[in-house]
């Protein structure tokens, strides 16, 4: 499979534990996004790599949360001290870079936090 | 406001009919735009880019207004299939800085 895979699928932990997801992007893309996704919401935008830069953060991204993508290939997402706010799908995406405009974005599964 | 609006769903609409979604965003300086489809508990994924001309591709027609910073996306013939939510998307900032919209629900009955 050469599309975007994220691990794991599903986590259920108690709140006040970390949680670490990762996501290998599809080989070619240099650009990398984090989403989050509340039930009848659409992808909120955490943050955003191009190679091994993080060139952008969301607010929404508190101090609790980072991301990493050391070698410019997979990424993580740790979420430190979980809150029963942060249950929701987590989004992986990666694209291609051409010139100024955007290019799809090719999503993964999603790893579904449920905090309790 | 949000940075990209969309009609509250959901639309119900029966087989063979017309629906149109509007999308509107705030920044100018917004460069690409594209319409997502997300069935239930999948990921989204691309339906169609837009561009300034207007672009079509079988039953579905997107429109793109950079005066109103309007977007619109237009299904005809609706099937069951269609059934699912319909996510605008807004780049800007070189391409990387990428925003959905909330997304509208279609429900297509026979």
């Amino acid at each position: 499979d050469t599309g975007v895979s994220q691990d794991p699928r599903h986590k259920i932990t108690k709140r006040g534990q970390n949680v670490t997801f990762r996501c290998d992007p599809i080989s070619e893309h240099n650009r990398l996004y984090w989403y989050r996704q509340t039930l009848g919401q659409g992808p909120e935008f955490l943050t955003y790599f191009q190679n091994e830069a993080q060139l952008e953060k969301s607010r929404l991204l508190s101090d609790r949360f980072s991301a990493e993508r050391p070698k410019g290939s997979f990424s993580t997402l740790e979420i430190q001290r979980t809150e029963q706010g942060d249950s929701a799908m987590y989004l992986c995406a990666s694209s291609s870079e051409a010139g100024q405009g955007g290019t799809e974005a090719f999503f993964g599964q999603g790893t579904r936090l449920t905090v309790v | 406001r949000k940075e990209v609006e969309q009609d509250p769903g959901p639309f119900n609409v029966p087989e063979g009919a017309t629906v149109a979604f509007n999308c509107t965003y705030s920044n100018s300086a917004s460069q690409s735009f594209f319409w997502y489809r997300q069935d239930c508990r999948k990921e989204p994924k691309l339906l169609m880019s837009v561009y300034s001309s207007g672009n079509e591709d079988g039953r579905f027609t997107a429109q793109l207004n950079r005066a109103s910073q309007y977007i619109s996306l237009l299904i005809r013939d609706s099937k069951l299939s269609d059934s699912a939510t319909y996510l605008c998307v807004v780049t800007y900032t070189g391409g990387f800085k990428t925003i959905f919209g909330a997304g509208t629900r279609l429900f297509v009955k026979a």
